[in-house]
């Protein structure tokens, strides 16, 4: 157990629908990223937020929304979901930066 | 525009034998460089990781070569052992520009044969 908890572990919806990814971060990390991993490609950074606000964005599309709470889980909302959109999404959190990211066991998402 | 690219997606060794994952990049800003471990239905695990300003990272069985000239670098596992099997990410990042977000190379599928 790394310390990040994600829900849920698969998924499976429709082309059109929406859907929200849960990720709890280790305890003390301020920092959370979200990373898309499509098939036979490396992580693609989505998005980072440090203690609730939005610190980097990254080849997040506009039809993808996040937001770390005050208790610093964050969601990663996805909405009007093509084929395409298939992939596992991890979340990481880290204390402070690039150094001891720890990356929660991810999200399946099936597009159908 | 593929800044981390790991050119081969599968290697096979004999256990016991050293495995060699190579990675390149193309941002002369990278300055941080990691290595992450993906066993299946697993998250990445940190491996090992290497500042620019140093050429030569070791820890145990797994050793990190950093060629800045050559915009190269290399992970070394002696002996390679059969749990050593995984896919393997390497990683990097640019202070300056991007500052904590990690750019990730396509991954190698390490196969350590017993």
């Amino acid at each position: 157990d790394s310390g990040v908890t994600q829900t849920p572990k698969h998924l499976i919806t429709a082309t059109g629908q929406r859907v929200t990814l849960r990720c709890s971060p280790r305890s003390g990390d301020l920092s959370v990223y979200w990373y898309q991993q499509s098939l036979d490609q490396g992580l693609q950074f989505l998005i980072q937020y440090y203690n609730g606000e939005e610190r980097a964005k990254g080849n997040i599309l506009e039809r993808f929304s996040a937001q770390q709470f005050p208790d610093l889980h964050s969601e990663l909302n996805l909405s009007s979901l093509e084929l395409g959109d298939s992939a596992l999404y991890f979340c990481a959190s880290s204390p402070r930066g690039r150094n001891g990211y720890t990356f929660g066991s991810g999200t399946r998402l099936t597009v159908v | 525009d593929q800044q981390v690219k790991q050119n081969s997606p599968s290697l096979s060794v004999q256990e016991g034998r050293i495995s060699i994952l190579n990675c390149d990049y193309t941002n002369s800003m990278f300055d941080y460089f990691l290595w992450y471990k993906k066993y299946p239905a697993e998250g990445p695990t940190f491996l090992i990781s290497i500042s620019s300003i140093k050429d030569k990272n070791e820890d145990g069985r797994f050793t990190v070569f950093l060629n800045k000239s050559a915009k190269h670098l290399s992970l070394h596992i002696v002996p390679s052992q059969p749990g050593d099997s995984a896919v393997y990410f390497c990683a990097a990042s640019a202070r300056e520009t991007s500052g904590s977000r990690l750019t990730f190379g396509e991954g190698t599928q390490l196969t350590v044969n017993p």
